[in-house]
């Protein structure tokens, strides 16, 4: 159980491009999903916590305008990066749990790679 | 604020030998819990072991051990004989418990495993 699909797994595009990345929770319903960034040979970086049906909170440094998300159900969260830009070229990964003392259940993440 | 920190950057371990991974953390919370998370170089994000701060046992998940000195604020991960597939980064994590929020990783540890 608990488990948490991402799509699309890669991605190369164009500078300029925007992009959506799915995240579901494929057997139980998530009020809260997270967002992460991933350099390579990095840690996960939070960038922004996505509420079901509110507006998603955002870390310090993290461009609203630029990473958009969207929680519209209890299993879908989207994160749409926008204008992508190389710099933008990054492991993104979503979480999320079912209960609140459970652990945080990840997909398998979205390599972005911009040209 | 929470911090988690991993001053391993790279550890090296023969097949069989065990080996600890090293994590400190530093929360004012009371209530909270500790995770460890393997990542293969697939990059899927893989939860081994948790600790809750009431926790009086130490966790244990078959190899895996959480080695948990709460005054001392450290939360080490022993893995009992190695495994070629053992060889992934490692990051440990904590969050509070109060809802919806996030994980926090610490920079990891990158295990390498040899025959």
């Amino acid at each position: 159980g608990a488990v948490v699909s991402q799509h699309p797994s890669w991605v190369i595009c164009k500078s300029g491009t925007s992009v959506k990345i799915e995240c579901r929770s494929l057997d139980f319903q998530a009020t809260t999903m997270f967002w992460y960034r991933q350099f390579p040979k990095q840690s996960l970086m939070l960038m922004a916590t996505s509420n079901e049906g509110s507006k998603a909170t955002y870390e310090q440094g993290v461009e609203k305008d630029k990473f958009l998300i969207n929680h519209a159900s209890l299993t879908l969260s989207t994160l749409t990066v926008t204008s992508a830009h190389p710099e933008d070229s990054s492991f993104y990964i979503c979480s999320a749990r079912d209960r609140e003392i459970q652990p945080q259940h990840f997909g398998d993440g979205t390599r972005l790679s911009i040209l | 604020a929470q911090k988690i920190t991993q001053t391993q950057p790279g550890m090296f371990v023969q097949e069989k030998e065990a080996v600890t991974l090293d994590c400190t953390y530093d929360t004012s919370d009371q209530s909270y819990g500790l995770f460890w998370y393997k990542q293969p170089s697939s990059g899927e994000m893989i939860f081994l072991i948790y600790q809750g701060s009431y926790d009086e046992q130490n966790a244990t998940e078959g190899r895996y051990s959480l080695n948990f000195q709460k005054a001392r604020k450290s939360a080490n991960l022993v893995i009992s004989a190695s495994q070629l597939g053992d060889s992934a980064m490692y990051f440990c994590a904590m969050r509070d418990n109060q809802a919806g929020t996030a994980l926090i990783f610490g920079k990891g540890t990158t295990l390498s495993v040899s025959s």
